[in-house]
């Protein structure tokens, strides 16, 4: 079936560093990729997403960029700031009309000053 | 800017206790979930409701499991006999029937359920 697979945590990182979580899918269609953050005691929140080959997602700074020919989907921040610190969660879904999330386990960031 | 709420935000029971946990929807929003995160793994999905019936299930939600939409506003999950296993996070989504938007779930920021 459908999976995701990102980096395990721990990421820990100084502040203005580069950031990038690996994540990578198994779909047998042709999905829409996301990336969600979790601050701490807060709820999931969609970051980015991409909905076909080639298109990037962005927002704050974060990006993403769908790439078929290797079923990946990477997070990437220029230079991160200790407010970034949280859980990142990568995730497919393959449409239709319930669109129904399979995510990854999640990749714990903490960013130091 | 409206949000899902859920609660109680953390929950204790006795094993083969009956649990109710409760979610509030966005209020224009036509599609519920249901997912649970068991510490150190991933999100798992659970069930999804439309149109007041159960659209699609996984093989986690057995006949232990059940969702209610009672009445306009709550989004119901029932666990009718809790096992140990079943300690997680529990979070509810919804999203609108929009097509432009079709993939954008909004979460609630979780119930844990610990089971003893």
């Amino acid at each position: 079936g459908d999976s995701v697979t990102q980096m395990e945590g721990p990421v820990t990182l100084s502040e203005e560093a580069f950031l990038t979580i690996n994540c990578t899918y198994t779909a047998t269609g042709y999905p829409s990729l996301f990336w969600y953050v979790q601050y701490p005691g807060e709820g999931l929140q969609l970051l980015l997403k991409a909905t076909k080959a080639d298109d990037k997602g962005s927002n704050k700074g974060f990006e993403a960029t769908y790439r078929k020919e290797t079923t990946s989907f990477h997070l990437e921040k220029g230079s991160v700031q200790v407010s970034d610190s949280a859980v990142y969660f990568c995730a497919l879904s393959e449409g239709g009309s319930q669109g129904n999330l399979i995510f990854g386990k999640g990749t714990k960031l903490s960013v130091k000053p | 800017e409206p949000e899902v709420t859920q609660t109680p935000s953390h929950q204790v029971t006795q094993m083969g206790q009956e649990v109710i946990l409760r979610c509030v929807p966005i209020s224009n929003h036509l599609y519920f979930y249901w997912y649970r995160q068991i510490l150190g793994q991933k999100v798992e999905f659970l069930v999804s409701f439309y149109n007041n019936e159960i659209s699609e299930k996984s093989e986690i939600f057995d006949d232990q499991f059940s969702v209610e939409r009672p009445d306009g506003s709550n989004f119901t999950l029932k666990i009718r006999s809790t096992k140990l296993e079943d300690s997680a996070m529990y979070f509810c989504a919804s999203r609108t029937p929009l097509s432009v938007r079709v993939h954008e779930q909004f979460f609630g920021p979780g119930t844990r359920l610990t089971v003893l």
